[in-house]
């Protein structure tokens, strides 16, 4: 069974560019999430889909910002100019259908670094 | 969701014993404690979680006191391999977002 994949695995984008990663969720998984982890910080919650609707986007930075999920499968976050914090690496992560004690599968993260 | 404590940094040998604390003394009985790891330049991995009963599963146990106060995961047999950052979680039944704190490094030498 694939894992939760992401791509690019990296991006070097000047500032002021726009970048967009996508994330491909397992198969049958209706929750997706985004996660972040800038320089020397944790790593934070930024939002969460469920199908193709926004459950909790309480963690999105600023308007810069914008994640979709169309059809309720893979979703794309797309920064939008990108600035200088913005760098860091960028998880996706999903799980089943909401039931006790679901656990929550990780990409292996996209690397976004603006120069 | 309550907060967690744990050490910045343990070391320990290959082939022994890994045991990592947990405190969240301020849990409330509906949150359950959940452990994450994440292994240089992969990302998060759920390795168990638990109520108040102690639980294993392949990779590790998770042993919660009585109070629920506090809890360790164990990894009977270290590798090289289980060199990472652990995270412990502690999370309410059922909310999908997790709260990651600075948690443990564990550097296993041979």
């Amino acid at each position: 069974e694939a894992g939760v994949t992401q791509f690019p695995s990296h991006s070097v984008i000047e500032k002021g560019q726009t970048v967009t990663l996508r994330c491909d969720p397992i198969s049958g998984h209706d929750n997706l999430y985004w996660y972040r982890r800038v320089m020397g910080k944790e790593i934070k919650f930024l939002l969460h889909f469920v199908k193709e609707s926004k459950q909790d986007e309480s963690g999105m930075p600023n308007n810069r910002f914008l994640a979709e999920r169309t059809g309720g499968t893979y979703s794309t976050l797309k920064v939008q100019p990108a600035e200088l914090e913005d760098s860091g690496v960028y998880f996706c992560a999903s799980s089943q259908v909401l039931t006790e004690n679901t656990e929550a599968f990780f990409g292996q993260g996209t690397r976004l670094t603006v120069v | 969701d309550a907060k967690t404590t744990q050490p910045p940094s343990m070391d320990c040998a290959e082939g022994r014993a890994a045991n990592l604390p947990c405190n969240h003394s301020t849990i409330s009985g509906n949150e359950y404690v959940y452990w994450y790891r994440q292994i240089h330049s992969q990302g998060p991995q759920y390795i168990i979680h638990g109520l108040k009963n102690n639980e294993t599963n392949e990779m590790a146990s998770l042993i919660i006191t009585e109070d629920r106060k506090s809890s360790t995961l164990i990894l009977p047999h270290a590798t090289l391999r289980d060199t990472a950052v652990y995270y412990c979680i502690v999370r309410v039944e059922g909310f999908q977002k997790l709260v990651f704190g600075t948690g443990t490094r564990l550097l296993v030498s041979p």
